[in-house]
């Protein structure tokens, strides 16, 4: 595609439940990063996948958050039992090493957990 | 935790004129970028410098880097109503591939 494709835009999830956001990164993009984004505060990393191997996830608040790119392209962000705490917009980025470390960004899921 | 800090968190300025913003970082870096935020939507790149470059210019935009200080700034001249938004830097410590951003600055520009 022309651009990082987000969905769902919106979520609104009830406290305990599982929610599952999508990335699709901009077509043969080897790098994928999930970015965190409290309102009024810069992106927090998350995770770093190179295709479909998660390098890095050191960014991951606790072990309800999981992150999975299986086939080098899509990737899916999944965070379980959901708390108040995790309301923000998750933003997903993709990159290539032959545009020297210029993230491209989707608009983000604004995710709001009641 | 975040690597960039800009200042300032916020500028309000008329259109016409320049408006600056700065980052400082902690450690040593490979390169320094920034980034402009509208309002709802995801970030957009603006520049990248290199840490052996001290100046780097693309249309209105004017970006210095000094490693000896550990801060860049970022210029834009001749400001529009359009360049309203939230700008970021992000930085990538050596050793590492994972840009990290500050809190940014909210730019606002009166028309």
């Amino acid at each position: 595609g022309a651009g990082v494709s987000q969905s769902p835009r919106y979520k609104v999830a009830k406290r305990g439940q599982d929610v599952a956001l999508r990335c699709d990164p901009i077509s043969g993009h080897v790098s994928l990063f999930w970015y965190q984004q409290a309102l009024g505060q810069g992106p927090e990393f998350l995770t770093y996948f190179q295709n479909e191997a998660q390098l890095d996830k050191s960014g991951l608040p606790s072990d309800r958050f999981f992150a999975e790119r299986p086939e080098g392209s899509v990737s899916t962000l999944k965070i379980q039992r959901t708390q108040q705490e995790d309301s923000a917009v998750y933003l997903c980025a993709s990159s290539n090493p032959g545009v020297g470390g210029k993230l491209f960004f989707g608009s983000g899921t604004q995710l709001s957990v009641l | 935790s975040q690597q960039g800090e800009e200042d300032p968190q916020a500028l309000s300025i008329q259109e016409g004129e320049n408006a600056t913003m700065n980052c400082s970082y902690k450690t040593s870096i490979n390169n320094l970028q920034w980034y402009r935020q509208n309002s709802g939507r995801g970030l957009v790149h603006l520049i990248l410098i290199r840490s052996n470059e001290r100046e780097k210019h693309s249309g209105r935009l004017r970006v210095t880097l000094d490693t000896s200080k550990k801060s860049s700034s970022l210029l834009i001249t001749a400001s529009r109503a359009a360049d309203t938004a939230s700008y970021f830097c992000a930085t990538d410590a050596a050793g590492s591939y994972i840009p990290t951003f500050g809190r940014g600055t909210s730019l606002i520009v009166h028309p």
